[in-house]
């Protein structure tokens, strides 16, 4: 069984704070994804990570893979209200997806 | 355009009745999939669809659980003699083709509570 740990389980910020969330396994993805759920609503996929040492940013985003392609983070800077949300990773293999349990973040003005 | 939608948002069903989930996927995305999720959880995948092949079930919890894509597009999940423990919220996602079926576009779930 492939695992997602993510850390912290909670979150809770000022606003203006930079954060970083951490998706770790034992087991080696094809890629890596990140989304953010809101209450009542689905996951919505933010980024797509493929490459071991990738990193991608979306606008005050950072996501990065690691080398061996275990493991993800998550860094905000300068974090907003609108950044509340559930932040799920997700590894993807065999056409399958695993999940991690999330973390939920929230960012008070 | 539309994106993934399900219905109903919300079902309510005794122990015992049977239900069905409906997702109505992008309109030309191979790739569809069920995930359940648990309060506090994250998604769990269920079964997985490209058109109207189902290539894998293994996360059906049990064979009360039966899903179905007969024509590649619209997608029913069916649970039997619903239990207490199928109470979650039921997820649906298409993607556009398999090179790229990880990258997942959701609907907003339907919520099930059997009581």
């Amino acid at each position: 069984t492939q695992l997602l740990e993510q850390s912290p389980q909670f979150l809770s910020i000022q606003e203006g704070e930079n954060l970083t969330v951490y998706c770790n396994s034992s087991s080696v993805f094809s890629s890596l994804q990140w989304y953010r759920q809101e209450p009542g609503e689905g996951p919505v996929l933010l980024v797509t990570v493929v490459t071991g040492g990738e990193v991608k940013k979306l606008k005050r985003l950072t996501f990065q893979f690691g080398d061996a392609r275990k493991d993800s983070s998550l860094h905000i800077t300068a974090a907003q209200p609108g950044d509340t949300g559930l932040y799920l990773c997700a590894g993807g293999n065999a056409g399958k997806s695993t999940f991690g349990d999330g973390t939920t973040l929230t960012v008070k003005p | 355009g539309a994106g993934v939608s399900q219905s109903p948002r919300y079902k309510v069903a005794k122990r015992g009745q049977d239900v069905a989930l409906r997702c109505d996927p992008i309109s030309g995305h191979v790739s569809l999939f069920w995930y359940q999720q648990a309060l506090g959880q994250g998604p769990e995948f269920l079964t997985y669809f490209q058109n109207e092949a189902q290539l894998d079930k293994s996360g059906l919890p049990s064979d009360r659980f039966f899903a179905e894509r007969p024509e590649g597009s619209v997608s029913t999940l069916k649970i039997q003699r619903t239990q207490k423990e199928d109470s979650a919220v039921y997820l649906c996602a298409s993607s556009y083709s398999w090179r790229n079926a990880y990258e997942q576009y959701f609907g907003p779930g339907t919520r099930l509570t059997v009581t």
